[in-house]
């Protein structure tokens, strides 16, 4: 079974501040991705970044960077150079293949302040 | 491009009511995802389409809520009757194919989200 925890369920960052939101994951499957999502308070559910398990180096994207520590298994989020848009909740997501859809943590609050 | 459009984005019911929601997938996805998503949780699949069949329904509470995608296009999300615990955001997305989300041709497009609200 998939199991996404994050255990910060709000964060505050200073703007133009770098912040890392957590994320920590369990399967049994070999191969498997993580993702991360942004929902502003429209709703809906905006794709950031991906890391495959078997991807050597940590993904970034733009601003988006992903900590991917395997033997921990854990997927830290870090923004960097806050911007108050960036104020959001922020999903931490696994697919596992076989299973191809997402399964998504709790969340967590983020809060940038001017 | 036009993204996932869902409605209505908003509804207040009273228990034991029945409600609809509505999706329009981005044109020419053949996979369709619906997702309930309560206040403080992430979303949770409830049922995933393959053109207009259905590829894993596992967690649809199936003895009140039903979920349809007649033409492998638009998709319908019922529930009847509602109970208190069906208060949540239900989000449609779409991908072009069934394939890994980590692929391009697998990657998750969501809509808004339709609120519901059980009194």
């Amino acid at each position: 079974a998939q199991k996404i925890t994050q255990t910060q369920p709000g964060m505050f960052v200073q703007e133009k501040e770098a912040v890392t939101l957590d994320c920590t994951y369990d399967t049994s499957d070999p191969s498997y991705g993580l993702f991360w999502y942004k929902q502003p308070s429209s709703g809906e559910m905006i794709f950031l970044i991906y890391q495959g398990s078997y991807d050597q180096q940590n993904a970034t994207e733009g601003r988006y960077s992903l900590n991917f520590q395997k033997a921990r298994k854990s997927a830290n989020l870090v923004i960097s150079a806050s911007q108050l848009g960036d104020s959001a909740m922020y999903f931490c997501a696994m697919s596992s293949t076989g299973a191809n859809n997402l399964f998504f943590g709790t969340g967590t609050r983020l809060t940038v302040i001017p | 491009e036009a993204g996932v459009a869902q409605s209505p984005r908003y509804k207040i019911i009273e228990k034991r009511q029945s409600v609809a929601f509505w999706c329009n997938p981005i044109s020419g996805h053949a996979t369709l995802y619906w997702y309930q998503q309560i206040l403080g949780q992430g979303p949770k699949l409830l049922i995933q389409f393959q053109n207009n069949g259905v590829v894993d329904d596992s967690q649809l509470p199936k003895d009140r809520f039903s979920a349809e995608r007649l033409k492998g296009v638009d998709s319908t999300l019922k529930i009847q009757p509602a109970k208190l615990e069906d208060s949540a955001v239900y989000l449609c997305a779409s991908s072009l194919t069934p394939d890994f989300p980590g692929t391009n041709t697998g990657e998750l497009f969501f809509g808004e989200g339709s609120r519901l609200t059980v009194l």
